[in-house]
């Protein structure tokens, strides 16, 4: 079943503003990671969360995590162009299972 | 010096074939994956091995068959493709979790199928 839910499911904003993806998940986590996709390409990871953790940063990017409320946001803060793609969260409940659970996704457009 | 490749990068066929996505990573990692991602963008894990061994057969038709040469290559077998088998494979592949306590993945550019 699937784990992680984002919102909003397309995102449309202009360059140098901020963007905020949310994700929501069910299960207990060991930790919550997020992916970029382009268009026709694989996915790329951005930037991990452990459950123990509740904010980190990359960058121009911010991870919030709230395990009470089982969710997740990604802020990209001075969006440029190039943010453009799809955004996943992937869920990662531990044990010896590898599995990662994946979200449907937010697709983000930057105007310039 | 690709990290995790994939061939073919198109795959177009028609029902009832039999077809093979290969895919190899020069990463040094011990765990592979292959996902489905549909029309609609939903990925969704196929199967994992863990050093040849399989650990994650997810709800699959028997006609997907893995198969781990050694650890830096899973190959996928589809017999009797159908038209439901449409979509992009990807491979992808992690370090393993007892060396690490995270298993980020490293994605394949993707395979897109197109069954006829």
């Amino acid at each position: 079943s699937q784990q992680g839910e984002e919102d909003p499911q397309a995102l449309s904003i202009q360059e140098g503003e901020n963007a905020t993806m949310n994700c929501s998940y069910k299960t207990s986590i060991n930790n919550l990671q997020w992916y970029r996709q382009n268009s026709g390409r694989g996915l790329v990871h951005l930037i991990l969360i452990r459950s123990n953790e509740r904010e980190k940063h990359s960058g121009r990017l911010r991870v919030t995590l709230d395990t009470s409320k089982k969710s997740s946001s990604l802020l990209i803060t001075a969006s440029r162009a190039a943010d453009t793609a799809s955004y996943f969260c992937a869920t990662d409940s531990g044990g010896s299972n590898y599995k990662l659970t994946f979200g449907k996704g937010t697709l983000l457009t930057v105007n310039p | 010096d690709t990290a995790v490749s994939q061939t073919p990068k198109y795959l177009v066929t028609q029902m009832g074939n039999d077809k093979s996505i290969k895919c190899e990573q020069n990463l040094g990692h011990d765990t592979m994956y292959w996902y489905k991602q549909d029309s609609k963008k939903f990925l969704k894990i196929m199967f994992s091995y863990n050093n040849k061994e399989l650990i994650i057969n997810e709800t699959v038709p028997n006609r997907f068959s893995p198969k781990s040469p050694d650890k830096a290559h899973l190959n996928l077998h589809i017999n009797s493709l159908e038209l439901g088998d449409s979509a992009v494979y990807f491979c992808a592949s992690s370090h393993r979790r007892d060396l690490l306590s995270y298993n980020e993945q490293f994605f394949g550019p993707g395979t897109r199928l197109t069954v006829l």
